[in-house]
């Protein structure tokens, strides 16, 4: 069974700069899938970058990219000129490539509270 | 908005009793899957289905029990309710069984 950790509970940020929130997983899989995704305090689960396994490039996405490095199974999420608007909880997920029983699951990790210092 | 809908979004009601939590995925979306997010557990996987078909059971009590109907919305009947069964309870959809999935707002059940 694949695992996800993320070894951050809590994080802070002052307004503008930047921060890295940290993943790892463990799996046997070779092609696969990892999410982050964000839960402001509404709760709703908002996706916010997704990485193929199979792409060597790391995933953009305005000012949310990825360090994926998937010898080193981490999946580190890199917020720039981080905003009021981007404290929340943020989720690590992963999601296998095939599937026998063709079911797509998330695996997700524990979370990680993003404060935004203004 | 993710177009996926759950109802209530709110349910309180004491231990022993069933409830059922309803989901509409996005307009033509045939995969639904159910999760639980608790302060214990986090988010685990509870069940998935696919165009009316239960296509793989996660961490789902056998107190539980979901279906999917002909118009492909889903519901969670959870009974003989615990304590520990107060959670968010999230419903996602996708397109089919590998795409995206599109998280609704979530059911709070507070078991008193």
């Amino acid at each position: 069974a694949q695992t996800v950790t993320q070894s951050q509970p809590e994080m802070s940020v002052q307004e503008a700069e930047t921060v890295t929130l940290s993943c790892t997983y463990d799996t046997s899989e070779s092609d696969y899938y990892l999410f982050w995704y964000k839960q402001p305090p509404s709760r709703q689960m908002i996706l916010v970058i997704r990485q193929e396994a199979y792409k060597q490039q790391n995933a953009t996405e305005n000012r949310f990219s990825v360090n994926f490095q998937k010898a080193a199974k981490s999946f580190s999420l890199k917020i720039s000129d981080s905003q009021l608007g981007d404290a929340a909880m943020y989720f690590c997920a992963y999601r296998s490539a095939y599937s026998g029983a063709g079911s797509y699951q998330l695996t997700f990790g524990k979370g990680t509270k993003l404060s935004v210092i203004p | 908005d993710s177009g996926v809908t759950q109802t209530p979004k709110h349910l309180i009601t004491a231990t022993g009793q069933r409830v059922t939590l309803r989901c509409s995925p996005r307009s033509g979306d045939l995969s639904v899957y159910w999760y639980q997010q608790s302060l214990d557990q986090g988010l685990q996987f509870l069940i998935h289905y696919y165009n009316g078909e239960e296509r793989a059971k996660g961490n789902i009590l056998e107190r539980f029990s979901a279906q999917q109907f002909p118009d492909l919305h889903s519901e969670l009947n959870l009974s003989s309710l615990e304590l520990g069964d107060s959670a968010l309870y999230f419903c996602a959809s996708s397109t089919r069984l590998y795409n995206e999935q599109f998280f609704g707002p979530g059911t709070r059940l507070t078991v008193l």
